[in-house]
């Protein structure tokens, strides 16, 4: 166990609805990344937020957006969801962005089918 | 484009044997490198992580860097069945604070 927590752990929407997935840092945790992953593939660099600012983002086009609330969950929100969408969606909790010292523990992930 | 390259496998060991596992990256200015493991179903967790050339060991773990060559290696001894998964290879980029790119992974099989 990370305590790091994602909800829901599965999901099936019709293509062109909209997603919203959530995510529940590790204790003391102010960093929260995102990533998709494909099946067969490692995980995509989505976005990341650090104390409540996206504090870098990937090759992922604007419907793909998300939240830092004050207690450092967070949220990922698609909008006209594609049938490529789906994947398992991970969050991974760090103190800190990314160093040469901090480690990220990821979540249990949600695994997201579009139809 | 940055990338991480990982040979998809499946890497098949004996039992005790040594696994070898191999990742090469593109981005010369990267100067951290993860191994992660994954099983079926669930999500990547942290082996090792390593920074500077030459070897780290962890237990039955041992990650290899030589940044001149762009490569980064992990060797586990001892194999277990329960080692059996997918290996990610990951590395942050230089430039940026937050970013790790992920190879597509190695399959593990260890037989019996």
């Amino acid at each position: 166990e990370t305590g790091v927590t994602q909800s829901p752990t599965h999901l099936i929407k019709t293509r062109g609805q909209q997603v919203t997935l959530r995510c529940s840092s590790q204790s003391g945790h102010n960093t929260v990344s995102w990533y998709q992953q494909a099946l067969g593939q490692g995980p995509q660099f989505i976005f990341q937020y650090y104390r409540e600012e996206e504090n870098g983002r990937g090759n992922f086009p604007p419907r793909f957006s998300g939240l830092q609330f004050p207690n450092y969950s967070s949220e990922l929100n698609v909008n006209a969801l594609e049938l490529d969408d789906s994947a398992l969606y991970l969050c991974a909790s760090s103190q800190g962005p990314l160093s040469q010292d901090t480690e990220a523990f990821f979540g249990q992930g949600t695994r997201l089918t579009v139809v | 484009q940055k990338e991480v390259e990982q040979n998809s496998g499946p890497l098949s060991v004996p039992e005790g044997a040594i696994a070898s596992l191999n990742c090469t990256y593109s981005d010369r200015g990267s100067q951290s490198f993860f191994w992660y493991r994954q099983y079926s179903g669930k999500s990547p967790e942290l082996i090792m992580f390593i920074y500077s050339n030459g070897d780290k060991e962890d237990g039955r773990f041992t990650a290899q860097l030589n940044k001149a060559s762009q490569y980064v290696s992990l060797l586990i001894r001892d194999s277990q069945p329960s080692d059996s998964a997918t290996y990610l290879c990951a590395v942050k980029e230089d430039s940026s604070a937050s970013k790790i790119i992920f190879g597509s992974g190695t399959r593990l099989s260890i037989r019996p």
